[in-house]
């Protein structure tokens, strides 16, 4: 099966800088990566995916890279603003199988 | 479009009894997922469904159950409550395939005393 670790329970940073969360995954197999972004009292919201045939993928102020030699991904998010406070989890996929979920770190953003 | 509804929101329960749990997806939407989460697990997987199909399980006890319906609706089910069993009660529905976005309601928050 597929396992997904925790680097970092929680980061704290100040707004303007740059974020990065890590994540890694035992399966060499997995072939699809989400990082989702959960509010208090709301459910995950997809932010950001990447496969396993590329190493990098951007989107707005979000940037997710995949190592696939060590099975370690990253996002790393430009000029955080207090408003990406938030716990962040990166999910897996092996096949035509399930998502499994890492157990999110939580990102605190300061004035 | 409205997104993937769940109800209750919050609820209460005693040990030994048994709670319904309901998941309205995405319009469209006919793959539907149930997550627990909790602190000290994180978000773990409990059943996909599609089209009225069970498509994969997790490692959790037969007490667990669910279903869908032709609507793409879906209900789980927890019997004989155990104190351990609060959580919060995430559906996620997407288009087809698990490897496509997951979309997630705010999740039913369960409590058993």
């Amino acid at each position: 099966g597929e396992s997904v670790g925790l680097h970092l329970p929680t980061l704290s940073v100040q707004e303007g800088d740059n974020s990065i969360i890590n994540c890694a995954y035992s399966n060499s197999a997995s072939d699809y990566f989400i990082w989702y972004k959960q509010e208090s009292g709301k459910g995950p919201q997809f932010i950001i995916d990447i496969r396993s045939n590329m190493d990098k993928r951007q989107g707005q102020r979000v940037t997710v890279l995949l190592n696939k030699t060590v099975k370690h991904l990253s996002l790393q998010i430009a000029a955080t603003q207090p408003g990406d406070s938030a716990v962040y989890f990166c999910a897996v996929l092996s096949g035509y199988s399930t998502l499994t979920f890492g157990k999110g770190t939580m990102l605190l953003v300061s004035p | 479009k409205a997104g993937v509804t769940q109800t209750p929101r919050y609820l209460i329960k005693t040990r030994g009894q048994q709670v319904t749990l309901s998941c309205s997806p995405i319009s469209g939407h006919r793959s539907v997922s149930w997550y627990q989460q909790t602190p000290g697990q994180g978000l773990q997987f409990l059943f996909e469904y599609f089209s009225e199909t069970q498509r994969n399980k997790g490692n959790f006890p037969g007490r667990f159950s669910g279903r869908q319906f032709s609507n793409s609706r879906s209900e789980m089910n927890v019997s004989t409550l155990e104190l351990g069993d609060s959580a919060l009660y995430l559906c996620a529905s997407s288009l087809n395939r698990p490897d496509g976005e997951l979309f997630f309601g705010e999740g039913s928050r369960l409590t058993v005393l």
